[in-house]
């Protein structure tokens, strides 16, 4: 079963609106973390976000944001006022179990392109 | 302060021969990961490394792949008799703890397997 879903294989927004990724995962562990990384055409994976599952507020990184819908298991990174440098693939993953284990599950990506 | 680094950058290589891919993490990194990145997909696990324990393998597609990690430090993935869906985008990533979520990337190593 797929841990985590990206539904939006692409995403075209205009330079300056808000645009809204969609990730939802699937887990039976209580204890459990959620990231966001973006992937320019360089290739190297950047980190943006990070969401724990008892976390009582939803994570908030300058023009990042994720909309932590727990009982929804959704985790929804919000970009605002959009750049053209957010162009790039955007990669949702999810930490199961405890702190120590660091293994990453990756979703399948959104191809995220900026229009001026 | 460097950031962690992949060599070589790009490999070519014929089906049936062995590679070996090098990774560097940020000094005083005590965890390090390998993944596997095929072409539009998402990444996929391979191995873990933490401090002096044991790494954890269960993302290992096949026998054929091993890692080792010599003094806490430089990991190497080796790839035994290679195959075409071998292919890939290998990443390296390592983090200060295994309890650091934040987990710093390098820029990869793309094999080619022809």
């Amino acid at each position: 079963a797929q841990k985590i879903t990206q539904t939006q294989p692409g995403m075209f927004v205009q330079e300056k609106e808000a645009v809204t990724l969609d990730c939802t995962y699937d887990t039976s562990d209580p204890s459990y973390g959620l990231f966001w990384y973006k992937q320019p055409s360089s290739g190297e994976m950047i980190f943006l976000i990070y969401q724990g599952s008892y976390d009582q507020q939803n994570a908030t990184e300058g023009r990042y944001s994720l909309n932590f819908q727990k009982a929804r298991k959704s985790a929804n990174l919000v970009i605002s006022a959009s750049q053209l440098g957010d162009s790039a693939m955007y990669f949702c993953a999810m930490r199961e179990g405890r702190e120590g284990a660091q293994k990453l599950v990756f979703g399948q990506g959104t191809r995220l392109t900026i229009n001026p | 302060g460097a950031g962690v680094s992949q060599s070589p950058s790009n490999k070519v290589t014929e089906k049936g021969k062995d590679v070996e891919l090098r990774c560097d993490p940020i000094s005083g990194h005590t965890a390090l990961y390998w993944y596997r990145q095929s072409l539009g997909q998402g990444l996929e696990f391979l191995i873990y490394f933490q401090g002096n324990s044991a790494p954890d393998k269960s993302g290992l597609p096949s026998d054929r792949f091993s890692a080792e990690r010599t003094g806490g430090s430089v990991s190497t993935l080796t790839i035994q008799r290679t195959q075409q869906e071998d292919s890939a985008v290998y990443l390296c990533a390592s983090s200060r703890t295994s309890d650091s979520y934040e987990q710093y990337f390098g820029p990869g190593t793309r094999l080619t397997v022809t």
